[in-house]
């Protein structure tokens, strides 16, 4: 039990389909982050959300769109995807965005798109 | 352009001590992580670096030079449990965190 929880465990999404992550941490962390992991690349940063709002948006394409509707929960919704999206989806949060400040991992989404 | 340098793959036997290095190149630096991760698991956080020297934490310690913008994970008395890929990340002058692709280290019996 990290303290940071996603669901589902894994997706595969067609696509045409609309279906959301879900990322909810325990920690009363006020900063939450979404990565895109794939195989044998660096994490890519996609979203930060700061006490709930929006402080990095790493040109991430409009077929991904975040929801924080509070500081515990965090959303990416997911719609039109493409086949190269298919990825580990990694939910992180801190105590907030900063120096020194240990990032929580939860154990990620994985996607595939078909 | 900011960038994290670490091999792709180890190995190393039981009970031996290995050394993975990270080099990086960022704009401004605020401190450097290890993680941790298990096949189909969380990354999870191993040390903090910020001051040039050395981090001891039990089995595992953390180098760090920023003149050299150098840093290594040594893991001592190695255990199949070691078996996982150790990702290096940077935190640059936004606070940003910059991520290598990470080293998977292979434990052989």
């Amino acid at each position: 039990e990290t303290g940071v929880t996603q669901t589902p465990r894994h997706l595969v999404m067609g696509m045409t389909n609309k279906k959301s992550l879900k990322c909810e941490q325990h920690l009363g962390h006020n900063a939450m982050y979404w990565y895109k992991q794939s195989a044998k690349k660096p994490l890519e940063l996609m979203f930060v959300y700061n006490f709930k709002e929006q402080t990095e948006n790493n040109s991430v394409p409009s077929r991904f769109s975040p929801e924080c509707p509070n500081s515990s929960h965090l959303f990416l919704h997911l719609h039109t995807l493409q086949p190269e999206d298919s990825a580990l989806y990694l939910c992180a949060s801190s105590q907030s965005e900063g120096q020194g400040t240990e990032a929580f991992f939860g154990q990620g989404t994985r996607l595939t798109v078909v | 352009g900011q960038n994290i340098d670490q091999p792709t793959e180890m190995t190393a036997t039981e009970g031996a001590i290995v050394q993975i290095n990270c080099t990086y190149q960022t704009s401004g630096f605020n401190g450097l992580f290890w993680y941790q991760q298990h096949a189909g698991e969380a990354p999870t956080f191993l040390s903090y670096n910020v001051l040039d020297g050395l981090e001891e934490k039990g089995r595992f310690s953390s180098f760090l030079s920023r003149s050299k913008g150098y840093s290594y994970l040594l893991l001592k008395e190695l255990q199949m449990k070691d078996s996982a890929s150790y990702l290096c990340a940077v935190m640059d002058s936004n606070y940003q965190l910059i991520w290598g692709a990470g080293t998977k280290l292979i434990i052989k019996p």
